[in-house]
């Protein structure tokens, strides 16, 4: 089962940052936390991964709360081709990447 | 760097055949695959992993004689569909995760529409 809950949906304007939130409440000490993207009938599209500390690159930030519990990935300025559905994932112990639901986002002009 | 080649992309078969769909890493050696599932309006699910030279092993439910999975070399897995049916329709996704990425891993296939009528 997937160790992450996120909301179903989301909207967000385009220009203006898109925060996504992610659970992960069961999350142990030495597992990661992956962020990828699909794009309707696509193959998902990597974004960001971490493990305690923020991190950024060109396309998002992630932040990580202390106690490892949740995170939120940043989208600084949502463009139309951001419209995606968002996984927010727990590498299990085994190095399995077992999807959850994920978030519909619709960026809007 | 990093790029995973799913092939074919589309395949329309008939009912009780069956169909070989590829996975190729092309700029890196990939020790471990994992094939997904994906049905409309739903997550991937994990079907299987696969590690070069030995058996994949499966999820659970889903079945290692319909599905077979070949992890021959370090650049090519295979998932065979085999006597396929309406019901195996679907989206089939495969991951690649190798050494020096930088991503750490988990690359992923642009994915194969299998319709079987």
């Amino acid at each position: 089962d997937a160790k992450t809950t996120q909301p179903t949906s989301m909207d967000c304007a385009e220009g203006r940052a898109a925060n996504l939130p992610c659970n992960h409440s069961t999350i142990s000490g030495n597992e990661y936390v992956y962020w990828y993207r699909q794009i309707h009938s696509q193959g998902p599209q990597y974004i960001i991964h971490g493990l305690k500390n923020n991190e950024t690159n060109e396309m998002a930030s992630l932040i990580i709360t202390e106690d490892r519990k949740s995170s939120t990935l940043i989208l600084p300025h949502a463009t139309l081709r951001d419209t995606a559905v968002y996984y927010c994932i727990v590498r299990d112990q085994g190095g399995k990447l077992i999807f959850g639901q994920g978030t519909e986002l619709s960026v809007k002009p | 760097g990093a790029v995973v080649s799913q092939h074919p992309s589309w395949v329309i078969c008939k009912s009780g055949t069956s169909v070989k769909i590829e996975c190729r890493s092309l700029d890196f050696q990939a020790t471990t695959m994992f094939w997904y599932r994906q049905f409309p309006k739903q997550s991937l699910m994990l079907m299987a992993t696969s590690n070069e030279g030995s058996k994949a092993t499966y999820e659970q439910g889903v079945e290692k004689d319909k599905f077979l999975i070949n992890h021959a070399s370090l650049t090519l897995s295979t998932l065979t569909v085999t006597s396929a049916h309406p019901e195996d329709s679907s989206f089939y996704i495969c991951s690649a995760r190798g050494g020096g990425q930088a991503n750490y891993g988990y690359t992923f296939g642009s994915g194969t529409r299998l319709t079987v009528v």
